[in-house]
């Protein structure tokens, strides 16, 4: 079993809705990452929290609002999505070594 | 730039074959770190091995086993003796350290690995 867990695992929403995907570890891991990966594509980086604050934001446009209420919950806020937001999001953490720990996902749709 | 290249898209081999898995990258820094994860169909990522630049040993770790040569710019992953539960896509990265953090991972596209009965 993975020790980063994400919820919810499936969510279908409208380009109206506001929605949120959760992540948690208790690694004890200082960076926390959001990572997009579209069908048959490799993960792409979004966000990078390192001791809560944000470290990096891979231009990702505003409607995708990151929040990392502690170092163990790491949050996407999800407003006014487009069609083309639909995608694996994966949360990962780490030590800072580079050797992450994802979890198994949130496959969002957006219709 | 930095940039990982994984020339092969989809391998297939019968169980029992070796299989090895190219990767090649390019980057301007003189300390940088190199990964593999495999992603198996449930889509989670697990990380295989990291490398640093200043280490060229290859690494063996039960049927895996690695072969980094900075002469070339490659970090090749084979697998001895597959066996179906290979069968994953596997990923080879990169990685910066903006941020203070090494997990800021540069992926190339992936190799599609199906290991047959």
């Amino acid at each position: 079993d993975t020790e980063v867990t994400q919820t919810p695992k499936h969510l279908v929403m409208g380009m109206t809705n506001k929605k949120s995907l959760k992540c948690e570890q208790h690694m004890g891991h200082r960076a926390m990452y959001w990572y997009k990966q579209k069908a048959k594509k490799p993960p792409e980086l979004m966000f990078v929290y390192s001791y809560e604050k944000l470290s990096i934001n891979e231009s990702v446009p505003s409607r995708f609002s990151p929040e990392c209420p502690n170092s163990s919950l790491l949050n996407l806020h999800l407003h006014a999505l487009q069609p083309e937001d639909s995608a694996l999001y994966l949360c990962a953490s780490s030590l800072g070594t580079g050797e992450l720990f994802f979890g198994e996902g949130s496959r969002l749709t957006v219709l | 730039a930095q940039k990982v290249t994984q020339a092969q898209t989809e391998i297939s081999v019968v169980e029992k074959e070796d299989v090895t898995l190219d990767c090649v990258y390019e980057t301007r820094d003189t300390t940088y770190y190199l990964f593999w994860y495999k992603q198996p169909p449930s889509g989670e990522l697990v990380f295989l091995i990291r490398r640093n630049s200043f280490d060229e040993q290859n690494e063996i770790s039960g049927r895996y086993s690695w072969n980094f040569q900075k002469s070339t710019s490659s970090f090749n992953f084979t697998i001895t003796a597959s066996q179906v539960v290979d069968s994953a896509v596997y990923f080879c990265a990169l990685s910066d350290e903006r941020g203070g953090s090494q997990g800021n991972l540069i992926f190339g596209k992936g190799t599609k690995l199906s290991v047959k009965p």
